[in-house]
Protein backbone atom coordinates (compact mmCIF):
# COMPACT_ATOMS: atom_id res chain seq x y z
CA UNK A 1 0.00 0.00 0.00
CA UNK A 2 2.04 3.22 -1.14
CA UNK A 3 2.42 5.90 1.45
CA UNK A 4 2.79 8.88 -1.21
CA UNK A 5 1.36 8.27 -4.47
CA UNK A 6 1.83 10.60 -7.86
CA UNK A 7 0.00 9.96 -10.92
CA UNK A 8 0.95 10.05 -14.06
CA UNK A 9 4.26 8.70 -13.51
CA UNK A 10 5.72 10.22 -16.63
CA UNK A 11 3.98 12.99 -18.78
CA UNK A 12 5.17 13.94 -21.92
CA UNK A 13 3.37 17.18 -23.50
CA UNK A 14 3.81 20.01 -26.02
CA UNK A 15 4.77 23.69 -25.03
CA UNK A 16 1.82 25.89 -23.88
CA UNK A 17 -0.40 23.07 -22.78
CA UNK A 18 -1.90 23.00 -19.21
CA UNK A 19 -1.56 19.93 -17.35
CA UNK A 20 -1.72 18.85 -13.78
CA UNK A 21 0.18 16.13 -11.41
CA UNK A 22 -2.13 14.32 -8.69
CA UNK A 23 -0.45 13.55 -5.59
CA UNK A 24 -2.28 11.46 -2.14
CA UNK A 25 -1.02 10.14 1.17
CA UNK A 26 -1.96 7.99 3.18
CA UNK A 27 -0.03 8.36 5.96
CA UNK A 28 -2.42 11.19 8.03
CA UNK A 29 -0.17 13.35 7.62
CA UNK A 30 -0.79 16.92 7.83
CA UNK A 31 2.29 18.50 5.90
CA UNK A 32 2.62 18.25 2.11
CA UNK A 33 5.28 19.54 -0.42
CA UNK A 34 6.24 19.87 -3.94
CA UNK A 35 9.58 19.38 -5.08
CA UNK A 36 10.95 20.00 -8.60
CA UNK A 37 14.20 18.23 -9.86
CA UNK A 38 16.45 19.41 -12.28
CA UNK A 39 18.40 17.76 -14.89
CA UNK A 40 21.31 18.35 -12.11
CA UNK A 41 19.55 16.35 -9.79
CA UNK A 42 19.09 19.23 -7.84
CA UNK A 43 15.87 19.27 -5.42
CA UNK A 44 14.43 22.86 -5.15
CA UNK A 45 11.21 23.03 -2.48
CA UNK A 46 8.63 24.69 -4.56
CA UNK A 47 5.38 24.65 -2.07
CA UNK A 48 4.62 23.71 1.39
CA UNK A 49 1.04 22.97 2.68
CA UNK A 50 0.07 22.33 6.41
CA UNK A 51 -3.67 21.42 6.91
CA UNK A 52 -4.49 22.63 3.75
CA UNK A 53 -2.96 25.89 3.91
CA UNK A 54 -0.28 27.56 1.65
CA UNK A 55 2.57 27.82 4.00
CA UNK A 56 5.61 28.20 1.77
CA UNK A 57 5.72 29.57 -1.88
CA UNK A 58 9.32 29.60 -2.95
CA UNK A 59 9.43 32.55 -5.84
CA UNK A 60 7.69 29.78 -8.27
CA UNK A 61 6.29 31.41 -11.22
CA UNK A 62 2.50 31.86 -10.95
CA UNK A 63 1.87 29.19 -14.43
CA UNK A 64 1.97 26.48 -11.17
CA UNK A 65 -0.93 26.13 -8.86
CA UNK A 66 -1.32 23.75 -6.15
CA UNK A 67 -4.61 23.02 -4.82
CA UNK A 68 -5.20 20.90 -1.59
CA UNK A 69 -8.71 19.66 -1.32
CA UNK A 70 -7.96 17.62 1.63
CA UNK A 71 -4.60 16.95 3.91
CA UNK A 72 -4.23 13.85 2.09
CA UNK A 73 -4.20 15.71 -1.33
CA UNK A 74 -1.85 18.03 -2.96
CA UNK A 75 -2.14 18.85 -6.80
CA UNK A 76 -0.24 20.61 -9.10
CA UNK A 77 -1.29 22.52 -12.04
CA UNK A 78 0.46 23.71 -14.16
CA UNK A 79 -0.84 26.14 -17.31
CA UNK A 80 1.50 27.22 -20.56
CA UNK A 81 3.83 24.85 -20.30
CA UNK A 82 7.63 25.89 -21.00
CA UNK A 83 10.58 23.60 -22.10
CA UNK A 84 12.26 24.94 -18.77
CA UNK A 85 9.57 23.01 -17.24
CA UNK A 86 10.99 19.83 -17.82
CA UNK A 87 12.03 18.04 -14.81
CA UNK A 88 11.09 15.62 -12.43
CA UNK A 89 8.46 16.56 -9.41
CA UNK A 90 8.41 15.11 -6.27
CA UNK A 91 5.06 15.36 -3.78
CA UNK A 92 6.20 14.46 0.04
CA UNK A 93 4.15 14.95 3.01
CA UNK A 94 5.78 14.69 6.75
CA UNK A 95 3.44 14.46 9.77
CA UNK A 96 4.04 17.25 11.88
CA UNK A 97 5.14 21.03 11.18
CA UNK A 98 8.01 22.21 13.41
CA UNK A 99 10.75 20.52 10.60
CA UNK A 100 11.27 17.61 13.19
CA UNK A 101 9.54 14.90 10.99
CA UNK A 102 11.08 13.11 8.34
CA UNK A 103 9.49 13.73 4.68
CA UNK A 104 8.13 10.89 3.01
CA UNK A 105 8.35 11.09 -0.75
CA UNK A 106 6.37 9.73 -3.92
CA UNK A 107 7.74 8.41 -6.70
CA UNK A 108 8.63 10.94 -9.51
CA UNK A 109 6.64 12.50 -12.40
CA UNK A 110 9.01 12.58 -14.96
CA UNK A 111 7.83 15.46 -16.79
CA UNK A 112 8.87 16.19 -20.15
CA UNK A 113 7.68 19.47 -22.42
CA UNK A 114 8.42 19.19 -26.09
CA UNK B 1 16.40 30.72 4.14
CA UNK B 2 19.09 27.97 5.28
CA UNK B 3 21.66 27.14 2.61
CA UNK B 4 23.16 23.60 2.31
CA UNK B 5 26.35 22.80 1.21
CA UNK B 6 27.81 19.28 -0.29
CA UNK B 7 31.11 19.02 -0.97
CA UNK B 8 31.97 16.65 -3.95
CA UNK B 9 29.14 16.28 -6.35
CA UNK B 10 30.63 13.05 -7.29
CA UNK B 11 32.48 10.59 -5.03
CA UNK B 12 34.42 7.06 -6.11
CA UNK B 13 35.20 4.31 -3.27
CA UNK B 14 36.34 0.78 -3.69
CA UNK B 15 33.72 -1.96 -2.22
CA UNK B 16 34.79 -2.18 1.90
CA UNK B 17 36.28 1.26 1.64
CA UNK B 18 35.38 4.17 4.22
CA UNK B 19 32.48 6.14 2.25
CA UNK B 20 32.20 9.92 3.63
CA UNK B 21 30.03 12.57 2.17
CA UNK B 22 30.14 15.67 3.24
CA UNK B 23 27.49 18.14 4.31
CA UNK B 24 27.74 21.99 5.92
CA UNK B 25 24.74 23.72 6.89
CA UNK B 26 25.02 27.84 6.78
CA UNK B 27 22.50 29.04 10.04
CA UNK B 28 24.01 30.47 12.91
CA UNK B 29 20.83 28.61 15.14
CA UNK B 30 21.18 24.80 14.22
CA UNK B 31 18.62 23.18 12.11
CA UNK B 32 17.29 19.66 11.81
CA UNK B 33 19.66 17.45 9.71
CA UNK B 34 18.72 14.80 7.46
CA UNK B 35 20.09 12.98 4.99
CA UNK B 36 18.33 11.55 2.48
CA UNK B 37 18.86 8.58 -0.25
CA UNK B 38 17.52 8.05 -3.78
CA UNK B 39 18.36 5.32 -6.03
CA UNK B 40 18.29 5.26 -9.59
CA UNK B 41 14.09 6.46 -11.02
CA UNK B 42 12.94 5.97 -7.30
CA UNK B 43 11.82 8.66 -4.76
CA UNK B 44 13.67 10.17 -1.89
CA UNK B 45 13.92 7.76 1.29
CA UNK B 46 15.89 8.78 4.82
CA UNK B 47 18.79 7.38 5.96
CA UNK B 48 18.92 9.23 9.29
CA UNK B 49 18.28 12.65 10.66
CA UNK B 50 19.61 14.44 14.05
CA UNK B 51 17.10 17.02 16.12
CA UNK B 52 18.21 16.74 19.42
CA UNK B 53 20.35 14.54 21.60
CA UNK B 54 23.06 12.38 20.77
CA UNK B 55 25.39 14.08 18.20
CA UNK B 56 26.36 10.37 16.57
CA UNK B 57 23.32 9.32 14.70
CA UNK B 58 22.66 5.53 13.59
CA UNK B 59 20.72 5.29 10.34
CA UNK B 60 19.40 2.68 8.01
CA UNK B 61 22.27 -0.03 5.89
CA UNK B 62 25.19 0.45 8.22
CA UNK B 63 25.40 4.69 7.74
CA UNK B 64 25.62 7.24 10.59
CA UNK B 65 26.74 10.88 10.77
CA UNK B 66 27.83 13.12 13.21
CA UNK B 67 26.59 16.83 14.47
CA UNK B 68 29.43 19.01 15.26
CA UNK B 69 28.30 22.61 15.79
CA UNK B 70 31.04 24.20 15.92
CA UNK B 71 31.91 23.15 12.41
CA UNK B 72 28.13 23.42 11.06
CA UNK B 73 28.79 20.58 9.84
CA UNK B 74 26.82 16.57 9.51
CA UNK B 75 29.18 14.43 7.11
CA UNK B 76 27.92 11.08 6.71
CA UNK B 77 29.67 7.83 7.10
CA UNK B 78 30.00 3.68 6.53
CA UNK B 79 32.60 1.93 7.45
CA UNK B 80 32.72 -0.20 4.52
CA UNK B 81 30.95 0.16 1.13
CA UNK B 82 29.18 -2.03 -0.34
CA UNK B 83 28.19 -2.15 -4.24
CA UNK B 84 24.15 -1.56 -3.30
CA UNK B 85 25.09 1.58 -2.39
CA UNK B 86 25.87 3.15 -5.41
CA UNK B 87 23.22 5.74 -5.16
CA UNK B 88 22.94 9.97 -4.95
CA UNK B 89 23.16 11.14 -1.23
CA UNK B 90 21.09 14.33 -0.15
CA UNK B 91 21.77 16.22 2.80
CA UNK B 92 18.84 18.43 4.20
CA UNK B 93 18.25 21.26 6.56
CA UNK B 94 14.88 22.06 7.97
CA UNK B 95 14.92 25.51 10.68
CA UNK B 96 13.50 24.38 13.75
CA UNK B 97 9.59 25.12 13.77
CA UNK B 98 9.25 25.62 10.23
CA UNK B 99 7.40 23.64 7.43
CA UNK B 100 10.38 23.85 5.19
CA UNK B 101 13.20 21.22 3.97
CA UNK B 102 16.27 22.20 2.20
CA UNK B 103 18.17 20.32 -0.12
CA UNK B 104 21.70 20.03 -0.99
CA UNK B 105 23.17 19.72 -4.44
CA UNK B 106 23.50 15.84 -3.69
CA UNK B 107 26.49 13.68 -3.40
CA UNK B 108 26.62 10.44 -6.78
CA UNK B 109 28.12 7.39 -4.44
CA UNK B 110 30.00 5.28 -6.87
CA UNK B 111 31.42 1.62 -5.57
CA UNK B 112 34.03 0.37 -7.15
CA UNK B 113 33.93 -3.60 -7.18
Amino acid sequence: DTAVSQTPKYLVTQMGNDKSIKCEQNLGHDTMYWYKQDSKKFLKIMFSYNNKELIINETVPNRFSPKSPDKAHLNLHINSLELGDSAVYFCASSQEGGGRAEAFFGQGTRLTVV
Amino acid sequence: AQSVTQLGSHVSVSEGALVLLRCNYSSSVPPYLFWYVQYPNQGLQLLLKYTTGATLVKGINGFEAEFKKSETSFHLTKPSAHMSDAAEYFCAVSDIGANNLFFGTGTRLTVIP
